[in-house]
């Protein structure tokens, strides 16, 4: 049973640029969530998708945009990239919005902002 | 708004000795509060959840977990603790009101020494 898978793993982008990450999510989940992990801190929540729709969004700029797709995938694009989006940045996955189960992360992707 | 608090960046602790990792909470309503253990360059890996029922939750690798209403804590625990245990540990919620969000906390070090 293939979990959450995230690609890639690592990339270094520099400012100015836009950078597209990839999330699958564990087989039989439906709801997709992106975190922000900065060095040294606790991921913070970017937004979450379900049934292909944002259904709730962080504390982040316009920037940070998301997609859903039919097969429950994700992507995660992040505009005008500064260096303050340096940053481990986390897939979960969850079988649907009223599950009261643990999120299941990916390994993240290392963004690098030069 | 919910939350939760970690107050030890760091806590040392000697091989075999029991480890306490604490985590306090401020949530409306009734808490949904899990454990995640970080490795290095890695994404989150579940350790134990309390929803309802036993204050004494049992997870993964032998830790455990008590949840004290009146204290408002969620304290991560190990009767032994091994070398391999040294990782990153965040405590989180889970928003029920906000589709599912998770709110972290900042993380705790836990370095144990042979």
């Amino acid at each position: 049973d293939a979990g959450v898978t995230q690609s890639p793993t690592h990339l270094i982008k520099t400012r100015g640029q836009q950078v597209t990450l990839r999330c699958s999510p564990k087989s039989g989940h439906d709801t997709v969530s992106w975190y922000q992990q900065a060095l040294g801190q606790g991921p913070q929540f970017i937004f979450q998708y379900y049934e292909e729709e944002e259904r709730q969004r962080g504390n982040f700029p316009d920037r940070f945009s998301g997609h859903q797709f039919p097969n429950y995938s994700s992507e995660l694009n992040v505009n005008a990239l500064l260096l303050g989006d340096s940053a481990l940045y986390l897939c979960a996955s969850s079988r649907g919005r009223l599950d009261t189960g643990e999120l299941f992360f990916g390994e993240g992707s290392r963004l690098t902002v030069l | 708004a919910q939350s939760v608090a970690q107050p030890e960046d760091q806590v040392n602790v000697a091989e075999g000795n029991p480890l306490t990792v604490k985590c306090t909470y401020s949530v409306s309503g009734n808490p949904y509060l899990f454990w995640y253990v970080q490795y290095p360059n890695r994404g989150l890996q579940f350790l134990l959840k309390y929803i309802t029922g036993d204050n004494l939750v049992k997870g993964s690798y032998g830790f455990e977990a008590e949840f004290n209403k009146s204290q408002t804590s969620f304290h991560l625990k190990k009767p032994s603790a091994l070398v391999s245990d040294s990782a990153l540990y965040f405590c989180a919620v889970r928003d029920l009101g906000n589709f599912n969000k998770f709110y972290f906390g900042s993380g705790t070090k836990l370095n144990v020494k042979p």
